[in-house]
């Protein structure tokens, strides 16, 4: 059955640090596609990143890195030299080709904590 | 960019109130969501609609209705509401292609007295 598992709850990190938020996800289908979203205090989830199954280059955005492994089904998520407004809880998601419902499955999220 | 706009931020109701939950989005997108979000239960999808008039039924529609007359808005109804639909209310849209991108708008915290 597929799953989106983050077995982070919480994390707290001091200003400046590296930090990486983990994310491993099951599903049968072989075209799918990963999402990671950040929510902020504020309470809107904010888009970060789509990637596709077949696509497993790292991205890097600015701080902001995805390492994506199929080999462990895993879609991991590295902030560098952490700042204090990326306080939030960040989800990971999965949506699958052979979901006709066009439903993302949810990870649980993980609450960084980011100290001054 | 796209923009998802929620009626209300926050929301105090008392129980047994009829409650409208408004969402527009304004990038013509085909699907709408509803989700409920509680402490230690994440993200619940509870109707989505693909289409003007057309809705699906999520994880947890009990308590709940929706209604899509127009494209660009989709609209959460608690028929009579409970202390247990407390909750954080957030709407999203995406466009027909399912391998697009969920949007989200800012959420309304409804509070159910």
């Amino acid at each position: 059955a597929q799953k989106v598992t983050q077995a982070q709850t919480e994390i707290s990190v001091v200003e400046k640090e590296d930090v990486t938020l983990d994310c491993v996800y099951e599903t049968r289908d072989t075209t799918y596609y990963l999402f990671w979203y950040k929510q902020p205090p504020s309470g809107e989830l904010v888009f970060l990143i789509r990637r596709n199954s077949f696509d497993e280059q790292n991205e890097i955005s600015g701080r902001y890195s995805w390492n994506f492994q199929k080999s462990t089904s895993s879609f991991n998520f590295t902030i560098t030299a952490s700042q204090v407004v990326d306080s939030a809880v960040y989800f990971c998601a999965l949506s699958e080709i052979g979901n006709s419902n066009y439903q993302l499955i949810w990870g649980a999220g993980t609450k960084l904590i980011i100290k001054p | 960019d796209v923009k998802v706009t929620q009626s209300s931020r926050y929301l105090v109701k008392r129980t047994g109130e009829k409650v409208f939950l408004e969402c527009v989005q304004d990038m013509d997108h085909e699907n709408m969501f509803w989700y409920r979000q509680d402490p230690g239960l994440g993200l619940r999808l509870i109707y989505f609609s693909y289409d003007v008039k057309m809705k699906e039924k999520g994880d947890i529609p009990e308590g709940y209705s929706v209604s899509r007359e127009k494209k660009e808005r989709f609209s959460l109804i608690l028929e009579s509401a409970s202390t247990n639909q407390t909750s954080m209310y957030l709407c999203a849209s995406k466009s027909g292609l399912y391998t697009d991108t969920q949007y989200f708008g800012p959420g309304t915290r409804l509070t159910v007295l």
